[in-house]
């Protein structure tokens, strides 16, 4: 049990496009969900975390204009990178916990390049 | 505030000898603790967790940790490396005082040789 799966697991876009990336929890409900942004070599960083029914809460330095996301259901988050630029060419990952858990369970990531 | 420092960037062993990743936290609490593995353009795995029960734990593919508050340290361990065990490791913290928020250490490359 508590797997998240992500799509896309790639994606390639031109510069001044916006790309979704959905975020799904496949066998438990998750009101709060997690996106990082992962650049090679380093490690993971919070970008926001997302809360089903309401607004998300956008980590120091991470535009929330930019990085649009919507936690619309108890399954599904999504990040949306408007206006896409090569320097958001990055590695995508979100997370959730499931009810009466610590952890933190990982999507496979989505692979980001902006041409 | 809490943190976590990972001693080591990178990490060599030759396959069947034994694995440490070296792990030490900061925390005002009593932290619950993870090490997670990444293979290369994957997502983040738990390999184990440590929740204030026992001090020493058990996770998945031979791995284990050792709490040991006194040190402030978290190290896991493997007895005997295997090629698939090559990949990057992460500790990690919970921060409870943070809407659950994690705190990652910055990563241990482990290479296994022949």
């Amino acid at each position: 049990g508590a797997v998240v799966s992500q799509h896309p697991s790639w994606v390639i876009c031109k510069s001044g496009t916006s790309v979704k990336i959905e975020c799904r929890s496949l066998d438990f409900q998750a009101t709060t969900m997690f996106w990082y942004r992962q650049f090679p070599k380093q490690s993971l960083m919070l970008m926001a975390t997302s809360n089903e029914g309401s607004k998300a809460t956008y980590e120091q330095g991470v535009e929330k204009d930019k990085f649009l996301i919507n936690h619309a259901s108890l399954t599904l988050s999504t990040l949306t990178v408007t206006s896409a630029h090569p320097e958001d060419s990055s590695f995508y990952i979100c997370s959730a916990t499931p009810p009466g858990r610590v952890e933190q369970f990982f999507g496979p990531g989505t692979r980001l390049t902006v041409l | 505030a809490q943190s976590v420092t990972q001693l080591d960037s990178h990490v060599s062993v030759s396959e069947g000898t034994p694995v440490l990743l070296r792990c030490n936290y900061s925390s005002s609490y009593s932290p619950s603790l993870f090490w997670y593995v990444q293979h290369p353009n994957k997502g983040l795995q738990l390999l184990l967790k440590y929740t204030s029960a026992a001090t020493l734990v058990k996770g998945i593919n031979g791995f284990e940790a050792e709490f040991k508050k006194s040190e402030t340290s978290f190290h896991l361990t493997k007895p005997s490396a295997h090629m698939s065990d090559a990949a990057e490791y992460f500790c990690v913290v919970i921060n409870t005082g943070t809407a659950s928020k994690l705190t990652f250490g910055t990563g241990t490359r482990l290479q296994v040789t022949l």
